[in-house]
Formats: C-alpha cells, structure tokens, sequence
C-alpha cells in the first residue's frame, strides 16, 4: 500500500520570497502524484498532478513540482510567494495499478508574512 | 460546470440526534468518496463508492456511521445517534477520468458540531 509523509507542519515565509513543501512516497511501482491545497473553510482543490514523461510539473497558481524517484520525492516550489498563498497544502499519492485510491499527507501549513 | 455539492455546509445538533450529510457528485463521475477532515487526524478516508456500489467501507468508524449511493448523482452519509467526537468537517470528491488516475474533486465540506 502507498504511504505520503510531509515532514514540515508549519512554514513561514515571507511575501516574494521563495517556497519549496516537501513531500515523500512510499509505493513499489511508478505513482501518481498529486498536490491540493486548501483555504481556510474550503474543499481541496487540485494544484498539480503528475502522472508520466516529464518529472518537473507545472500547476496553477505559479506552482511547479519535480517527481525524483531516486529521492521519493515529489516536492512542491514556487519562486515568489504572495500572501494570498496562505493555505494548507497537501501531498497525495495514488496506485498505478489497480482501483484508484488517494492516500493523502497529514498537510503542511503555510503561513506567509509581509 | 458545478462541482461537488455538499449539504449542508454546517450543522450543529445535540448529542444523540441523527446527521445526514449529502452529496452530490459532477455528472459522468463513476466514484465517490467520502472524508472526514479533523485537526487530530487530518484527511481519513471514510467510504468510497465505484459505479454505485460500496468497494470499501474500512475506515468507517462504527456501526453508528453509515453511507448509501442510491442512484449516480446522490449520496449520503448518516451519523446516528451522533456524539461529539463526531464533529468534523466532512469532504465528499468524486472522480471518474478515464485514465483511472485516482485525480479527485472535493465539495466545500459539511462542517459538523455535536454538543
């Protein structure tokens, strides 16, 4: 079974500077990955996904994320962070093979200061 | 196009009365999910639903929860009697991409309180 873990609870950063949300997998085969984020009294919305080809992913927002199976990997950047970023972001990770079932990250807080 | 549409968006009730919570899933979607969103421990997968059917219903809590998919465009999740460890915040995502990806769209929740 897959497992995400998301190290960091917290992270402050300031406005414009840059941001980078790790997340790491456990799954035997090529995973799906996927990074949602939610506001404040709001549902997950999806940022980016990646699937195959590519390993660096482009999302909404000015997201990107870069998928390192050698790391396990499957961090989430942005160059320059605005105070609208503030949010809840979550790392998930789902099954190549077999029915699909997400298995999310416990989530890491972002905080972003003037 | 609408998204997932979840009801209510907040209810408050006393300890030992019945909850149902909906949902609606976008139209063409052939799963649904529901989970349970609280500080202690974050996103729990509750119950999903593949083309109406239960597949796996583990991580329902107890015998006090229960969840039906009558048709593709409705489901529900009941709590009774509820108590108030039950307070949560309840996500419904339905997903249907022909891939089989697993890609997921989440309501607004349904933020519940039992006093």
């Amino acid at each position: 079974a897959q497992s995400v873990t998301q190290p960091d609870i917290h992270i402050t950063v300031s406005e414009g500077a840059s941001l980078e949300l790790r997340c790491n997998y456990s799954y035997g085969a090529t995973p799906y990955l996927f990074w949602y984020v939610q506001s404040p009294g709001q549902g997950l919305q999806l940022l980016l996904k990646y699937f195959s080809g590519d390993t660096l992913v482009q999302g909404i927002k000015g997201f990107e994320a870069e998928f390192k199976r050698s790391q396990s990997s499957f961090n989430l950047r942005k160059p320059s962070v605005h105070w609208s970023d503030a949010a809840e972001y979550f790392c998930a990770v789902g099954a190549s093979t077999g029915f699909q079932k997400l298995v999310f990250g416990t989530g890491t807080r972002l905080l972003v200061s003037p | 196009d609408a998204g997932v549409i979840q009801s209510p968006r907040h209810e408050v009730t006393e300890m030992g009365q019945e909850v149902t919570l909906r949902c609606k899933p976008i139209s063409g979607h052939n799963s649904l999910f529901w989970y349970r969103q609280t500080m202690m421990r974050g996103l729990e997968l509750l119950i999903y639903f593949n083309n109406n059917v239960p597949i796996d219903d583990s991580g329902m809590p107890e015998d006090r929860f229960s969840a039906k998919m009558p048709n593709a465009s409705f489901s529900t999740l009941k709590i009774q009697p509820s108590e108030p460890r039950d307070s949560a915040v309840y996500f419904c995502a339905s997903s249907g991409d022909r891939a089989n990806t697993g890609e997921l769209f989440f309501g607004e929740g349904s933020r519940l309180t039992v006093l």
